[in-house]
């Protein structure tokens, strides 16, 4: 059972805009960086999102991520159908002494 | 451009070991200071950290796994490997290997993944 906690879905229709928010705790998002991950089916996870807000080389500024508290959120821009997939936030939990990630999101285009 | 291939049997037998290896190409591992990990995906808990090594050899397991797990370094061969001991039904997954930076949730580079059924 995961530590973090993200909405099963979300869903809106192209050109509109999604986010996607992971809870957490102080013992993980809290002290440390959030990463975000996109899955299309059959696929391995890719990096959307580092070190909070950070996109690597390649991703679109149409993905962008913050970081507030013990909280974390992706905002997708101008939702393509390309965009259909599975996102999952990431981060080191201090108390676990372990690396985890969320529930996962399933995002939908209408 | 970095690259990673697991491989290894799809099918393991309850109590015996699971035995992974992924190889690294695109640059030598033996001159970067980089973690490799392990990573695996069920439908029923999602994407759970395995473990990582360092560059340097020192190793870090995920502490709530049921069955004990060894990752292990050949840089010669630009490899790292995955050993998963008494496994049941429950490690039953699709497993990454990947380049974490440092004990993060910063996972750069993945590998495709494989499919191990542990089944009689």
């Amino acid at each position: 059972q995961s530590v973090l906690t993200q909405p099963p879905s979300v869903s809106a229709a192209p050109g509109q805009k999604v986010t996607i928010s992971c809870s957490g705790s102080n013992s993980n998002i809290g002290p440390n960086h959030v990463s975000w991950y996109q899955q299309v089916p059959g696929a391995a996870p890719k990096l959307l999102i580092y070190d909070n807000i950070k996109r690597p080389s390649g991703i679109p500024d149409r993905f962008s991520g913050s970081k507030s508290g013990t909280s974390a959120t992706l905002g997708i821009t101008g939702l393509q159908t390309g965009d259909e997939a599975d996102y999952y936030c990431g981060t080191w939990d201090g108390r676990l002494s372990a690396a985890v990630f969320g529930t996962g999101t399933k995002v939908t285009v209408l | 451009q970095l690259q990673l291939q697991e491989s290894g049997p799809g099918l393991v037998k309850p109590s015996e070991t699971l035995s992974l290896t992924c190889t690294v190409s695109g640059g030598p591992m033996s001159s970067s200071n980089y973690y490799w990990g392990w990573v695996r995906q069920t439908p029923g808990k999602g994407l759970e950290w395995i473990g990582s090594i360092y560059s340097g050899g020192s190793t870090y397991y995920n502490p709530s796994l049921k069955s004990p797990v060894t990752i292990s370094l050949d840089t010669s061969r630009n490899q790292f490997s995955l050993k998963l001991y008494s496994v049941t039904a429950a490690d039953t997954a699709v497993y990454y290997c990947a380049r974490p930076r440092a004990l993060s949730g910063n996972f750069d580079s993945w590998g495709q993944g494989t499919l191990v059924t542990v089944s009689s």
